[in-house]
């Protein structure tokens, strides 16, 4: 069965620097989706990125990117010249199944807190 | 477009007290999924239905939770009799059911159980 692992309960980064959440998996599988979900308080889980595990380019969305390391099985998301928006719970999650029918393994999640 | 819709937002029961949560998907997603987050937890699935059709409840509780999803529209969740342990945010998301399409999540019910 596939495990997501954040190690991270909380993280803390000023206004403007870059800070990094980490993310490890495991999986016998070689064909698979990963995905950090932002979750501010009180308000919906959204997507922030999604990295395919046949591409080797790491994902890119504006201020948010991937390392995705397939073979240690790691996917850590950079956040670039945090903003005040950008606190919120992170949660790294594993698409289990097929485009037509999948499920997502979630990890325990990391709290972002910004520092104005 | 509209989002999910989620309702109540806050529910606070007596436990052995029955509960049901109410879910709107957007317009045109056939896949919907019911999920479970305790405090300090990731999301974890108790039931999907693509269509008005049980795809996996395998993680659902079934003594005393339950779920339908009558038209293939809407969905209930319903919990009896209720549990301190259940005191948790119930998500429902939804998704089209073709190819890769991310799942979109409505903001919830919080559920307190006394």
């Amino acid at each position: 069965a596939q495990t997501v692992t954040q190690s991270q309960p909380e993280m803390s980064v000023q206004e403007a620097e870059t800070v990094t959440l980490s993310c490890t998996y495991d999986t016998s599988e070689s064909d698979y989706y990963l995905f950090w979900y932002k979750q501010p308080p009180s308000r919906q889980m959204i997507l922030v990125i999604r990295q395919e595990a046949y591409k080797q380019q790491n994902a890119t969305e504006n201020r948010f990117s991937v390392n995705f390391q397939k073979a240690a099985k790691s996917f850590s998301l950079k956040i670039s010249d945090s903003q005040l928006g950008d606190a919120a719970m992170y949660f790294c999650a594993y698409r289990r199944g097929t485009d037509s029918n999948y499920q997502l393994i979630w990890g325990a999640g990391t709290k972002l807190i910004i520092k104005p | 477009e509209a989002g999910v819709a989620q309702s109540p937002r806050y529910k606070i029961i007596e436990k052995r007290q029955s509960v049901a949560f109410w879910c709107n998907p957007i317009s045109g997603h056939a896949t919907l999924y019911w999920y479970q987050q305790i405090l300090g937890q990731g999301p974890k699935l108790l039931i999907q239905f693509q269509n008005n059709g049980v795809v996996d409840d395998s993680q659902l509780p079934k003594d005393r939770f339950s779920a339908e999803r009558l038209k293939g529209v809407d969905s209930t969740l319903k919990i009896q009799p209720a549990k301190l342990e259940d005191s948790a945010v119930y998500l429902c998301a939804s998704r089209y059911q073709r190819g890769y399409n991310e799942q979109f999540f409505g903001p919830g019910t919080r559920l307190t159980v006394l």
